[in-house]
């Protein structure tokens, strides 16, 4: 079964960071590409960062360039998302998710996020 | 960037309607359209890719159809666990992708 588990979340200062982690489980990770995606409260939902499968290659929303950055370890089965320079629009629910490259690019599995609130 | 805009933003319907959700791209996007369905405090889960293939275990009241930029998702007959919010996404402008506002669907 696929599973994908975020942690890392939580309360932080504006100009803070965060590190978010997914450890993930139940396929070969090192096969796929893996997102964040994110929603603020009563929203909807934003892609912010994308790693290919190896980790040579991310990208990232205009709204998080700069000041997130997305790494996995295929070994131990973790996608990252470092969050610098935190600001109070940044404050959502983060979603870890796997990206099925091979048919027309799909997000078939989710984790349940984790919250990131960016308050004084 | 590719905007996607979904219409309505909400709708009530009662059990048993056919609802239609209609997914426009700010240019065309050939079928790399999916659709979401989201439940409160949940995460989404994937009902629909390359525009109308249904995704594993999703029952077949649900289908999605269209190519370049226009799109539509389809619940033949509303059930009571359909009532979620469902969201489009655009995967033509690989590594980038967006999403539609969403589409709130509501029990009249």
């Amino acid at each position: 079964e696929v599973q994908l588990a975020e942690s890392g979340g939580g309360l932080v200062q504006p100009g803070g960071s965060l590190r978010l982690s997914c450890a993930a489980s139940g396929f070969t990770f090192s096969s796929y590409w893996m997102e964040w995606v994110r929603q603020t409260p009563g929203k909807g939902l934003v892609w912010i960062s994308h790693i290919n499968n190896d980790g040579s290659s991310s990208s990232y929303a205009d709204s998080v360039k700069g000041r997130f950055t997305i790494s996995r370890d295929n070994a131990k089965n973790t996608l990252y998302l470092q969050m610098n320079s935190l600001r109070a629009e940044d404050t959502a629910v983060y979603f870890c998710v796997r990206a099925n490259w091979e048919s027309f690019t799909h997000f078939d599995f989710w984790g349940q996020g984790t919250l990131v609130t960016v308050s004084s | 960037d590719i905007q996607m805009t979904q219409s309505p933003s909400s709708l009530s319907a009662s059990v048993g309607d056919r609802v239609t959700i209609t997914c426009r791209a700010s240019q065309s996007i050939s079928s790399y359209l999916n659709w979401y369905q989201q439940k409160p405090g949940k995460a989404p889960k994937l009902l629909i890719y390359a525009a109308s293939a249904l995704q594993s275990g999703v029952p077949s009241r649900f289908s999605g159809s269209g190519s370049g930029t226009d799109f539509t998702l389809t619940i033949s007959s509303l059930q009571p666990e359909d009532f979620a919010t469902y969201y489009c996404q655009q995967t033509y402008t690989i590594p980038t992708w967006t999403f539609g506002q969403g589409t709130k669907v509501e029990i009249k």
